[in-house]
């Protein structure tokens, strides 16, 4: 079955460089959740989009922001990179309009900022 | 708001002995429950969830869990560790299906010959 698919898988930056991280859900799944997993973390919610449009917003900083876009592919932009923005990002994806749709997570990209 | 504990950050076991990792969480609704799996470098792979009906779910891998509401806990089990089991289990809740996920802090376990 089709899963989520997530590139780049790894990305190296430089402080003060910009990234984007693209997500392509599950065919069908309609919302969209990035988290961020630093070393040795817990997952932490970033942001969701739901239908293209934003639905409910974690721990992002201003200098990362995001969309989803009309085929449901959603995109992570990242600038002015931190050294501490080194870390596992995850995409995930549900349908949500049902009761029984659990996330699905794709493998991730990990960014490292040296 | 809801949250999870997970208690113990790192488990061993003995290929073979029994694989019981804790969760308790704290909802102020009824909570949808979930435990996922992290191999390393892997994304989380969903092993089981509860949403309604049956308290005792049944999960891939030969895992299962119980919500026990009494005591607001929804422990992971599995009879037999196998070496492949070990990997990072969280433990995630949310609050109606398709919401965001709040994970717990992980147990990373350690399965012995």
């Amino acid at each position: 079955a089709a899963g989520v698919i997530q590139s780049p898988r790894h990305l190296i930056k430089e402080k003060r460089e910009t990234a984007t991280l693209k997500c392509y859900p599950i065919p069908r799944h309609d919302t969209v959740y990035w988290y961020q997993q630093g070393p040795g973390q817990d997952p932490q919610f970033l942001i969701s989009f739901y239908e293209k449009m934003q639905s409910d917003k974690g721990s992002i900083p201003d200098r990362f922001s995001a969309q989803q876009f009309s085929d449901y592919h959603s995109e992570l932009n990242m600038s002015s990179l931190e050294l501490g923005d080194s870390a596992l990002y995850f995409c995930a994806s549900s349908w949500g309009g049902g009761d029984n749709s659990p996330l699905h997570f794709g493998n991730g990209t990990r960014l490292t900022v040296t | 708001a809801q949250s999870v504990t997970q208690l113990g950050s790192h488990v061993s076991v003995s290929e073979g002995a029994l694989v019981l990792l804790r969760c308790n969480y704290s909802s102020s609704v009824p909570p949808y429950l979930f435990w996922y799996v992290q191999y390393p470098n892997q994304g989380l792979q969903l092993l089981l969830k509860y949403t309604t009906g049956a308290t005792l779910v049944k999960g891939i891998n030969g895992f299962e869990a119980e919500f026990k509401k009494s005591e607001t806990s929804f422990h992971l089990t599995k009879p037999s560790a196998h070496m492949s089991d070990a990997a990072e289990y969280f433990c995630a809740v949310t609050l109606a299906a398709g919401n965001k996920l709040t994970f717990g802090g992980g147990t990373r376990v350690l399965v012995k010959p």
